[in-house]
């Protein structure tokens, strides 16, 4: 069964400070891993998008980190903001029909000043 | 990029009434469409996704339906709500063929209470 586990669930931690959160993975064949960063009561936006052949990807003081051979991504947040805290969502598809995802818990990040 | 325009953001109704949540989808042609459900703290769960018009796969047994009448249109429905559909519902839009980066576009989300 194809499952994301993400840790921890929830972080708190002063502004101006970095943070890692984790993601896990046992989707195959694997596809894509998307990191999205989703404000309390929107939609989910994207962040980094990385492919079996990428190990790590940045957007801004987000950077996102892939290990395919342990099936593991993290997303390191550099010199947090308040306007960091948000739920950051971990997501995984397939090579199948349709591009079906497989879809993290997410972490609840809330930077406090 | 694509833009998903979802409506409405927000619905109180009442057990046993009708639901249409309602998502178009610009910037893109021939798009897979997806609903999601997210419940609070927790993941998203997908609750229906569409390859073309006329095209539906369910992914769990419902109070829900879904229909895609026109390329960029996807219709979220129920004739008689349970208290259980309450949630937090979110059309989702992914490109096809050369256009499909793996990319999910969210809209952004009708907050349903059922009472």
């Amino acid at each position: 069964k194809n499952q994301v586990e993400q840790s921890p669930q929830s972080l708190i931690i002063l502004e101006g400070k970095n943070c890692t959160l984790q993601c896990n993975y046992t989707v195959s064949p694997f596809s894509n891993l998307r990191w999205y960063k989703q404000d309390t009561g929107r939609g989910p936006v994207s962040l980094t998008i990385m492919t079996f052949s990428e190990n790590t990807k940045s957007n801004g003081r987000y950077t996102a980190t892939l290990d395919a051979d342990t099936k593991q991504s993290s997303l390191h947040i550099t010199a947090s903001q308040l306007s960091d805290s948000a739920s950051y969502i971990c997501v995984v598809s397939a090579r199948t029909n349709a591009g079906k995802s497989t879809f993290g818990d997410g972490t609840t990040l809330t930077v406090k000043p | 990029s694509q833009t998903i325009h979802q409506w409405p953001a927000t619905l109180v109704q009442p057990v046993g009434s009708p639901l249409s949540l309602e998502c178009t989808v610009e910037g893109t042609s021939n798009p897979n469409l997806y609903w999601y459900r997210q419940a609070a703290g927790r993941g998203l769960q997908l609750l229906f996704y569409s390859v073309g018009i006329g095209q539906i796969s369910s992914e769990v047994p419902q109070n829900l339906s879904a229909s895609r009448p026109q390329d960029r249109q996807f219709i979220l429905s129920s004739k008689k709500l349970l208290l259980s559909d309450s949630g937090f519902y979110l059309c989702a839009s992914t490109g096809t063929g050369k256009s499909n980066t793996g990319e999910l576009f969210f809209g952004e989300g009708s907050r349903l209470t059922v009472l």
